[in-house]
């Protein structure tokens, strides 16, 4: 089965420092989500990226699909951007979004 | 409203209780998601339903039943239960059921068996 692994487990950044967290995928992919999920637990989708770059105010991530893998990049961390993101992909002839284990960030002020 | 509501919030149920989870889209989705994530494991799925049809569970015990009137809402509807059950429950949506279609979650319900 397609498995999703995500790294590093756990980052603590200080505050305006820059990051990138990696996400690789075991088998060719039709969606790749990138999701923040805050402390209450609300997940929030970040990126819709099955290959490519995309760029949203101070994250952007890239994919790409032929050597199985999406980078998620955060620049100059705010203390909000603390959670946990996933990533979550769905094989090219499924449904089921399969998610990785998550990298929990902390963002000390 | 907007997105994807869920309710209730926070659930504490006795195992021998019967209770229901309500999730709302207000998206013009067809197809919805129930997905657990119990600490420190991976987020994973239970049903999915397009078009109030169930297409997918994900060998989920039978004290768990989902329910999909139409496309908006989708319940699940608990009874005893075991304090393994204890977990964060996520209601999703999608446009189609095809894996190009991005999904949007709920805030989740927060359920605690005793």
């Amino acid at each position: 089965g397609i498995q999703v692994e995500q790294s590093p487990p756990d980052l603590i950044l200080q505050e305006g420092a820059n990051s990138t967290l990696r996400c690789n995928f075991s088998d060719s992919v039709n969606n790749l989500q990138w999701f923040h999920q805050n402390p209450w637990g609300q997940l929030i989708n970040l990126f819709y990226i099955p290959s490519g770059t995309k760029q949203n105010g101070r994250l952007s991530a890239t994919t790409v699909a032929t050597e199985r893998y999406s980078l998620l990049y955060i620049s100059s961390s705010q203390t909000t951007d603390s959670g946990v993101y996933f990533c979550a992909e769905i094989k090219a002839a499924g449904n089921k979004l399969t998610f990785g284990g998550g990298t929990r960030v902390l963002v000390k002020p | 409203e907007t997105g994807v509501t869920q309710t209730p919030r926070h659930l504490v149920m006795g195992m021998t209780n019967k209770k229901s989870l309500k999730c709302e889209q207000h998206l013009g989705h067809n197809a919805m998601y129930w997905y657990k994530q119990s600490a420190k494991k991976p987020l994973e799925l239970m049903f999915v339903y397009n078009f109030k049809e169930q297409t997918e569970n994900n060998s989920v015990p039978s004290r768990f039943s989902p329910e999909c009137p139409n496309s908006s809402h989708l319940f699940l509807h608990l009874h005893t239960l075991q304090p393994e059950d204890s977990a964060l429950y996520l209601c999703a949506s999608s446009q189609g059921l095809a894996g190009g279609y991005e999904q949007y979650f709920g805030p989740g319900t927060r359920l605690t068996v005793t």
